[in-house]
């Protein structure tokens, strides 16, 4: 079954610590996306992607680096985490009429 | 720039009873955009609940009702009878058609729904 899966589901880490968070989706799709969601706030778009070796900066991308390393891998990466990146992180993948298909977060804390 | 909002959350409803969360946009740049509501239910991720491209359209799905409104830009979402199962947060959302992945959210409403 085609979908969309994030590694880990949780992670506590500390300030000025690295994090990777890990998507990988079984959908052929092109298209790849990292949003966060934050309490008051809609997802807001941090990196996309069109495909392999492709980056794209999104609406909020300070603080945060991003890689494809495959059609089906993206990663997030956090190298100084600080605590104004707790946040609930969403993995996505789009098909060609535009409907994302998310994966069920990472919930990070910054302490 | 680009903005959704929607109605704040939680909302409570008892089963059986009517719903809506009203959903207003600004698309400065964007004369048609897409609109959407998305869904998350309890510990998965948010999945496309309807889709509407073209002005004064409606998009339904599972029960739920929305119609995209130029004139007044609402893209409000509604249900006549609401399931205990229908509780989830609702997302609200706008793309420009070309604009694969790069939606503006709302917000999110939590609906309750009472046995």
């Amino acid at each position: 079954e085609a979908a969309v899966t994030q590694s880990p589901r949780n992670k506590v880490t500390v300030t000025g610590g690295n994090v990777t968070l890990s998507c990988r989706q079984t959908n052929s799709h092109n298209y790849m996306y990292w949003y966060r969601q934050d309490t008051g706030h809609g997802l807001r778009l941090i990196h996309y992607s069109y495909g392999a070796g492709n980056l794209q900066i999104g609406d909020v991308p300070d603080g945060y680096k991003a890689t494809r390393t495959t059609q089906e891998d993206f990663f997030l990466l956090l190298e100084l985490a600080s605590p104004s990146q707790t946040s609930l992180y969403f993995c996505a993948s789009s098909d060609a009429q535009n409907t994302l298909y998310f994966g069920a977060g990472t919930r990070l804390s910054v302490l | 720039g680009d903005s959704v909002t929607q109605t704040e959350g939680p909302v409570t409803v008892s089963e059986s009873e009517s719903l809506i969360i009203n959903c207003t946009y600004s698309a400065t740049s964007i004369a048609y955009p897409n609109l959407f509501w998305y869904v998350r239910y309890p510990g998965e991720g948010l999945q496309l609940l309807l889709k509407v491209i073209t002005a004064g359209q409606k998009g339904s799905s599972r029960g739920f009702e929305a119609t995209y409104n130029k004139e007044t830009t609402s893209f409000h979402l509604q249900k006549a009878s609401v399931q205990e199962s229908d509780s989830a947060v609702y997302y609200c959302a706008l793309a420009r058609g070309s604009a694969l992945g790069r939606l503006h959210f709302g917000a999110g409403t939590q609906l309750i729904v009472i046995p």
